[in-house]
């Protein structure tokens, strides 16, 4: 079973529009991660949220950390190309095996 | 700055043929370093993980070995490949007792 679940697995939206992306969990989590990965690349870090109902801002995207710490949401505003990619969520379960877990991914597709 | 390096970044293989794939980290000592494969380009699994020169755990029973000759390389082997073994390859470090990971280019491995 997949310890993280993202959703929606692909989303396509106009450039300009608003979207959210999901990744869930049953399990609770010391701290919840995003990454972007381009076609061909390696995964690049976006931010780590530690603390329960945490939001942090880059510039565009908007992360939150639920309150109980066993989900996040990824919210980017006005979409451009460039955001294009695959968004992945990680974490350490709390009580687990002190290994960090991936999700599948959310696949963004911005449209010019 | 630290920088990962990772090659060859394709590479196309006969079943049965032997591998290595070479990761070299610069800029940081000691780190912990992964070695993870991604079919399809969704979803990371863990293959190995190091914490130190010679100190290897390995996640997942397979075809694929691990070794950490020097503090700063991690090398991925196989004596013979099997068509399953085709994938996306992805080497990480981490600075001790982080679980945030920076990743190298990858190796888009095809056996044929």
């Amino acid at each position: 079973t997949q310890l993280l679940e993202q959703s929606p697995q692909f989303l396509s939206i106009q450039e300009g529009e608003n979207l959210t992306v999901y990744c869930n969990s049953s399990s609770v989590f010391s701290s919840l991660q995003w990454y972007r990965q381009e076609p061909g690349e390696g995964p690049v870090l976006l931010v780590t949220v530690v603390t329960g109902g945490e939001v942090k801002k880059l510039k565009r995207l908007t992360f939150q950390f639920g309150d109980a710490r066993k989900d996040s949401s990824l919210h980017i505003t006005a979409a451009q190309p460039g955001d294009t990619g695959l968004y992945l969520c990680a974490g350490v379960p709390l009580h687990g095996n002190n290994r960090l877990a991936f999700g599948k991914g959310n696949q963004v597709v911005v449209i010019p | 700055s630290q920088t990962i390096h990772q090659w060859p970044a394709t590479l196309v293989q006969p079943v049965g043929s032997p591998l290595s794939l070479e990761c070299t980290v610069e800029g940081t000592s000691n780190p912990n370093l992964y070695w993870y494969r991604q079919a399809a380009g969704r979803g990371l699994q863990l293959l190995f993980y190091s914490v130190g020169i010679g100190q290897i755990s390995s996640e997942v029973p397979q075809n694929l070995s691990a070794s950490r000759p020097q503090d700063r390389q991690f090398i991925l082997s196989s004596k013979k490949l099997l068509l399953s073994d085709s994938g996306f390859y992805l080497c990480a470090w981490s600075v001790l007792k982080s679980y945030e990971q920076y990743f190298g280019p990858g190796t888009r491995l095809t056996v044929t």
